[in-house]
């Protein structure tokens, strides 16, 4: 596509439940990113995709978060549990590649999620 | 880990200068950015230095010295648009090419 879509744009759900955020990255790109914004922060890195396997995940806060990118382009984040600290912006980003250079990410408009 | 700082906020009139200051303190280095965020929207790329010295690009430019730890946005000819949040991000020498520490944001008001 033209640009890195996520959906749902927003999401409103109870402390406890299950949600999952899909991300389409720009058609091409081999590496993708999610990035969590809470309010006032600036981005905090969770995960990096190249291709199909997660490359570094050592952003991810615990267990309760996963992504997945079976096929190396959608990608999805799942959290299990939710708790009112993972509300926030989530936000997915693309670049054409994962090496060396300037590799400037595209981001999306982001997920934002409430926990009530 | 880093720690990056920037001011919080900044008020400039339409057509003036404003300078937003960034530093940081790293074990290493691999490359600065800022990106450009209006409210609810995308962080979108405005400049990348990885070398000291000064890079422009139409209005705005940015400044880098890796000695001091130090970089600049310098956005001139201010217009209302420019009104946005300003993050600065380093790249984790450690880490994936993609992967930045940002800064929490500069947010600039351009009044008339």
């Amino acid at each position: 596509g033209a640009g890195v879509s996520q959906t749902p744009s927003n999401k409103v759900t109870e402390k406890g439940k299950y949600v999952e955020l899909r991300c389409d990255p720009i058609s091409g790109h081999t590496a993708l990113y999610w990035y969590r914004q809470s309010l006032g922060q600036g981005p905090e890195f969770l995960i990096y995709f190249q291709g199909t396997g997660a490359a570094d995940d050592s952003g991810l806060p615990n267990d309760r978060f996963f992504a997945v990118r079976p096929e190396g382009s959608v990608s999805t984040l799942k959290i299990q549990r939710t708790e009112r600290g993972d509300s926030a912006v989530y936000l997915c980003a693309s670049s054409s590649r994962g090496g060396a250079g300037a590799n400037v990410l595209t981001f999306g408009a982001g997920s934002r999620l409430t926990v009530l | 880990g880093q720690n990056i700082d920037q001011p919080t906020e900044m008020t400039a009139t339409e057509g003036a200068i404003v300078q937003i200051n960034c530093t940081y303190q790293t074990s290493g280095f691999n490359g600065l950015f800022w990106y450009q965020q209006h409210a609810g929207e995308a962080p979108t790329f405005l400049s990348y230095n990885v070398l000291d010295g000064l890079e422009e690009k139409g209005r705005f430019s940015s400044f880098l010295s890796r000695s001091k730890g130090y970089s600049y946005l310098l956005l001139k000819e201010l217009q209302m648009k420019d009104s946005a949040s300003y993050l600065c991000a380093v790249r984790d020498p450690g880490g994936s090419w993609g992967k930045l520490q940002f800064g929490a944001g500069t947010q600039v008001v351009v009044t008339p």
